[in-house]
C-alpha cells in the first residue's frame, strides 16, 4: 500500500524558509515522478512542483526562483524547501505520487494527508 | 498558466445525474489527454475519479464517468448519491512540464 506523510508546516514570517518533507512507503520512490500541489484555505488546488524519475526539476511561475524539490533515495523521503516566503504561499501542501512512470505529468492516484504551512507576521 | 474554468456549483437529487465542464484551451485540455478529475470531501485530501479523460482507477464505481470535446472536459456523475456531496476539480498537462487544476465545482446533492 502506497503511504506519503507530509511533515514540516508551521507558522513562518514573510520572508522565511521553511522545509517539508514527505516520507513514502509501498513504492520505490526513484521509480514514479513526485510532486508537490498546495490549497490555500478556501481555495483550489495549484501544482508547485514536480520531480521526475531521472532528478529533473520542474515549478510552477508562482514559485520558480523560491522553491526547491529534492529527494533522498536512501530515505525514501521527498522534500521541498521553500525560501522567502510570501504571505500568498500560505497553504496546505500535498505530497502526491504520479499515477505514471513517465516523464511528464499525467494524474495523481496518491496523496498525503497533507501540511499546513502559514506565512504571517 | 491559468485555471481551467469550471462552474462554481452544480446541484442534483439523489438518483439524478449532475455533468461538470471544465474548459482549458489548445495548450492544456485540447491538446493532451492527461485530464483528471478529482474529488474532494471537507478536510480530506483530493481522491482521483478519473484519468487520461474517461479512465477510472480501481475501486471507483462507474458512475463516475469522464469525456472530453475540443478544449472541454467533462465529469458526468450519474445516480447521484448523498457522499457525492464534495468538491470537484479537473485537471491536465499543460505542456513544457507543467500542471493546471480547475477552480473546482461545489456538488450539492439536494
Amino acid at each position: 500500500e502506497v503511504q506519503l506523510l507530509e511533515s514540516g508546516g508551521g507558522l513562518v514570517q514573510p520572508g522565511g524558509s521553511l522545509r517539508l518533507s514527505c516520507a513514502a512507503s509501498g513504492f520505490t520512490l526513484g521509480s514514479y515522478g513526485m510532486s508537490w500541489v498546495r490549497q490555500a484555505p478556501g481555495k483550489g488546488l495549484e501544482w508547485v512542483s514536480a520531480i521526475y524519475r531521472g532528478g529533473s526539476a520542474y515549478y510552477a511561475d508562482s514559485v520558480r526562483g523560491r522553491f526547491t524539490i529534492s529527494r533522498d533515495h536512501s530515505k525514501s523521503t521527498l522534500y521541498l524547501q521553500m525560501k522567502s516566503l510570501r504571505v500568498e504561499d500560505t497553504a496546505v501542501y500535498y505530497c502526491v505520487r504520479d499515477l505514471k512512470n513517465y516523464d511528464i505529468l499525467t494524474a495523481f492516484p496518491d496523496w498525503g494527508q497533507g501540511t499546513l504551512v502559514t506565512v504571517s507576521s | 498558466q491559468s485555471a481551467l474554468a469550471q462552474p462554481p456549483s452544480a446541484s442534483g437529487s439523489p438518483g439524478q445525474s449532475v455533468t461538470i465542464s471544465c474548459t482549458g484551451t489548445s495548450s492544456d485540455v485540447g491538446a493532451y489527454n492527461f485530464v483528471s478529475w478529482y474529488q474532494q470531501h471537507p478536510g480530506k485530501a483530493p481522491k482521483l475519479l478519473v484519468y487520461e479523460v474517461s479512465e477510472r482507477p480501481s475501486g471507483v464505481p462507474d458512475r463516475f464517468s469522464g469525456s472530453k470535446s475540443g478544449n472541454t472536459a467533462s465529469l458526468t456523475v450519474s445516480g447521484l448519491q448523498a457522499e457525492d456531496e464534495a468538491d470537484y476539480y479537473c485537471s491536465s498537462y499543460a505542456g513544457s512540464h507543467n500542471y493546471v487544476f480547475g477552480t473546482g465545482t461545489k456538488v450539492t446533492v439536494l
